[in-house]
C-alpha cells in the first residue's frame, strides 16, 4: 500500500493555458474522488468515479473541467483555459467499497496538486 | 443543504494540555463523520471515522464522539504534543450521497 499519489505536486501556469493533473489511487480501490481546496477553507467535492464510471459531478465543475478514469485505475483532471479563480489545491482520494451504495469506508487522500495561475 | 462548522478557527495551547475540537452539522441524516489532520502544504490524513450507529471511536490519544441528534462531534486530544500542531478537519457523508462535506478546519498550535 503506497498511498494515493498525485502528480505534479505544483503547477504554475499562465491564465488561459490548459493543465492536466494525474491521480494514482491505492491499488484495488474502486472509488476515486476529486476535491478542490482554497486557502483557509475545507476541501469541496468536485466529482467521483466508481471504477471507470463517473457517477457524480459538482456544480463547481464547469465546462472547462473534465475528469477521466479510463481503465478504472488512475484518473486525470484537466482544466482548459485556466482562470485566476482556478488557483487552488486539487486533492484526490480513493476508497474501497463493497457495493455501489456503500459510503462507510474511509477516504484516503493524496498530497494534492497546488495550481497557481499567473 | 448540509453545512459543517468548526469552532474555533484557531486554537493555541501549551504542551501537555488536553483539548477538545468541535464540529457541528446541520443535517443529522448522515452515514458517517470523519476527522482528518492536514499539515501545511500537504494532503489529508484520516484520523478517525465514526459510523452513524456509533457514539465514539478511539485511536491512541485521540477520541472522537458523535451525537447525531444534536448535530455535533468532538475530537478530544489527550496530553497534547508539539507534533500535534496541524489543521484538523471534520467531514460528513450524508445519506444518499457519496461525497464528503467538510468544515473549514481548526488550526491547532501546541506550544512547547
Amino acid at each position: 500500500d503506497t498511498g494515493v499519489s498525485q502528480n505534479p505536486r505544483h503547477k504554475i501556469t499562465k491564465r488561459g493555458q490548459n493543465v492536466t493533473f494525474r491521480c494514482d489511487p491505492i491499488s484495488e480501490h474502486n472509488r476515486l474522488y476529486w476535491y478542490r481546496q482554497t486557502l483557509g477553507q475545507g476541501p469541496e467535492f468536485l466529482t467521483y468515479f466508481q471504477n471507470e464510471a463517473q457517477l457524480e459531478k459538482s456544480r463547481l465543475l464547469s465546462d472547462r473541467f473534465s475528469a477521466e478514469r479510463p481503465k478504472g485505475s488512475f484518473s486525470t483532471l484537466e482544466i482548459q483555459r485556466t482562470e485566476q479563480g482556478d488557483s487552488a489545491m486539487y486533492l484526490c482520494a480513493s476508497s474501497l467499497t463493497k457495493h455501489s451504495l456503500d459510503s462507510n469506508q474511509p477516504q484516503h487522500f493524496g498530497d494534492g496538486t497546488r495550481l497557481s495561475i499567473l | 443543504k448540509q453545512e459543517v462548522t468548526q469552532i474555533p478557527a484557531a486554537l493555541s495551547v501549551p504542551e501537555g494540555e488536553n483539548l477538545v475540537l468541535n464540529c457541528s452539522f446541520t443535517d443529522s441524516a448522515i452515514y458517517n463523520l470523519q476527522w482528518f489532520r492536514q499539515d501545511p502544504g500537504k494532503g489529508l490524513t484520516s484520523l478517525l471515522l465514526i459510523q452513524s450507529s456509533q457514539r465514539e471511536q478511539t485511536s491512541g490519544r485521540l477520541n472522537a464522539s458523535l451525537d447525531k441528534s444534536s448535530g455535533r462531534s468532538t475530537l478530544y486530544i489527550a496530553a497534547s504534543q508539539p507534533g500535534d500542531s496541524a489543521t484538523y478537519l471534520c467531514a460528513v457523508i450524508i445519506q444518499g450521497a457519496q461525497k464528503l462535506v467538510f468544515g473549514q478546519g481548526t488550526r491547532l498550535t501546541i506550544n512547547p
